[in-house]
């Protein structure tokens, strides 16, 4: 168990539907990162926070937004959804300001858009 | 931004043989290195990790090799186990206090046969 979790741990959906997808870090990590694992393909980075604000962007899609929390945890949210959101998203923390970079991945949330 | 190669995609050993993945990356300001090791449905977990002042780090039965020149970096497993079948991702990042931002390779899928 990394301690970051991750909820719900399974999602199904229609197209067009939205979704929130909710993270909580590790106690103490200031660092929320999120990416997108799809079938046969590697982890795409979409996002990262850190202590509330929007520090690093990737891959992520217009429609897909996310936000962190007073209370440091994170939430996705993917709008508009369509058949190639299907994927794995997971979740991770790391502590800042220490020279190892351990990223401490969640147990992923599984969505399937129908 | 960052490009990671991994190769191979797919990796077949017999039990007790050594395996070894190979990545490159672009960006020469890199300085994480990152091994993900992730078994079916689960979480990617870090296996070991190099920062750039260093050429080699060992764990156990695992290695890793970084050519700042050359922009490559590769793992070495010795004595493979059963218990080493999964996929691993190797990544890298530019790391700073506020965190690091991961691009993955796109895998290796090791298969360790009894």
């Amino acid at each position: 168990d990394s301690g970051v979790t991750q909820t719900p741990k399974h999602l199904i959906t229609a197209t067009g539907q939205r979704v929130t997808l909710r993270c909580s870090p590790r106690s103490g990590d200031l660092s929320v990162y999120w990416y997108q694992q799809s079938l046969d393909q590697g982890l795409q980075f979409l996002i990262q926070y850190y202590n509330g604000e929007e520090r690093a962007k990737g891959n992520i899609l217009e429609r897909f937004s996310a936000q962190q929390f007073p209370d440091l945890h994170s939430e996705l949210n993917l709008s508009s959804l369509e058949l190639g959101d299907s994927a794995l998203y997971f979740c991770a923390s790391s502590v800042e300001g220490r020279a190892t970079g351990e990223q401490f991945f969640g147990p992923g949330t599984r969505l399937t858009v129908l | 931004g960052e490009n990671v190669e991994q190769h191979p995609s797919t990796l077949s050993v017999q039990e007790g043989d050594s395996a070894v993945i190979k990545c490159t990356y672009s960006d020469s300001a890199s300085n994480y290195f990152p091994w993900y090791k992730q078994e079916l449905g689960k979480r990617p977990q870090l296996i070991i990790d190099i920062r750039s002042n260093v050429g080699e780090k060992k764990d156990q039965r695992i290695a890793v090799t970084l050519n700042k020149t050359a922009k490559h970096f590769s793992l070495h497993i010795t004595e493979t186990q059963p218990e080493d079948s999964a996929v691993y991702f190797c990544a890298a990042s530019i790391k700073d206090n506020a965190g690091n931002m991961l691009t993955f390779g796109g895998g290796t899928r090791l298969m360790v046969k009894p």
